[in-house]
C-alpha cells in the first residue's frame, strides 16, 4: 500500500524556522516528482512547492520564494520542506503528495498532513 | 498564473440527487484538470484525473467532463458519504499547480 507520512509540524514564533519531513513507502520514491500543498484553517488548498524525481528541478509558489526550500533524499525515501522566516499567514496543515505523470499530472496519494502554527 | 474558479462555493442537496459542480480556468488548460474530494480532518482524495478519467476505486456515480476552460464534476446519485468539499486542480502549468477555491456539498 502506498503511504506518505508527514512530520515536523508544531508551534513556532514569527520569524522562526521549521523543517517538515515526508516519508514514503509502498512505491519507488526515486521515480516520482513530489509536491507540498498547504491548507490554512478553514480555507482551501494551496500548492506550495514541487520537486522533480532527481531533485534538480524545484518550483515554488511566489509567496514562499526565498523563504522555503524543498529537497529530497531518495536513499531515505524522504521529502523535506525547510521553512524559514515564517509568517502568521504560513499557519496551515501541510500535506505532501506524490505527483503522477501520465500525459498529464495529478497528486496521488496524499499524506495525512502536519499542522504548522505560526504565532507569538 | 492560471486561475481556477469553482461554482457554486457551497451547495445543499439530498441523498439521491444529481449534482453538478463547475470549474472554470482563466485560460485553456486542454484536459489538464483533476478533481479531489476532501472530508473534514482528512487529506484530499483523487477522484478524477485528466478531466474525465475515473481514479481506480472511485464509484462510477462520479464523472467528469469538459475541456479547454470549462469543466464539470457530476455525482449522479448522491450518497451519504459524498457530503464533502470538492476541489478542481489544473496541471497545465506543471510544475506550478492551481486549485479552485472549493465547493462544499452539504445535506
Amino acid at each position: 500500500e502506498m503511504q506518505l507520512m508527514e512530520s515536523g509540524g508544531g508551534l513556532v514564533k514569527p520569524g522562526g524556522s521549521l523543517r517538515l519531513s515526508c516519508t514514503a513507502s509502498g512505491f519507488t520514491f526515486s521515480s516520482y516528482s513530489m509536491a507540498w500543498v498547504r491548507q490554512a484553517p478553514g480555507k482551501g488548498l494551496e500548492w506550495v512547492s514541487s520537486i522533480s524525481s532527481t531533485g534538480n528541478l524545484i518550483s515554488n509558489v511566489d509567496s514562499v520564494k526565498g523563504r522555503f526550500t524543498t529537497s529530497r533524499d531518495n536513499a531515505k525515501n524522504s521529502l523535506y520542506l525547510q521553512m524559514n522566516s515564517l509568517r502568521t499567514e504560513d499557519t496551515a496543515v501541510y500535506y505532501c503528495a506524490r505527483v503522477v505523470r501520465f500525459g498529464t499530472n495529478w497528486f496521488d496519494p496524499w499524506g495525512q498532513g502536519t499542522l504548522v502554527t505560526v504565532s507569538s | 498564473d492560471i486561475q481556477m474558479t469553482q461554482s457554486p462555493s457551497s451547495l445543499s442537496a439530498s441523498v439521491g440527487d444529481r449534482v453538478t459542480i463547475t470549474c472554470r480556468a482563466s485560460q485553456s488548460i486542454t484536459s489538464y484538470l483533476n478533481w479531489y474530494q476532501q472530508k473534514p480532518g482528512k487529506a484530499p482524495k483523487l477522484l478524477i484525473y485528466a478531466a474525465t478519467s475515473l481514479q481506480s476505486g472511485v464509484p462510477s456515480r462520479f464523472s467528469g467532463s469538459g475541456s479547454g476552460t470549462d469543466f464539470t464534476l457530476t455525482i449522479s446519485s448522491l450518497q451519504p458519504e459524498d457530503f464533502a468539499t470538492y476541489y478542481c486542480q489544473q496541471s497545465h502549468s506543471t510544475p506550478r499547480y492551481t486549485f479552485g477555491q472549493g465547493t462544499k456539498l452539504e445535506i
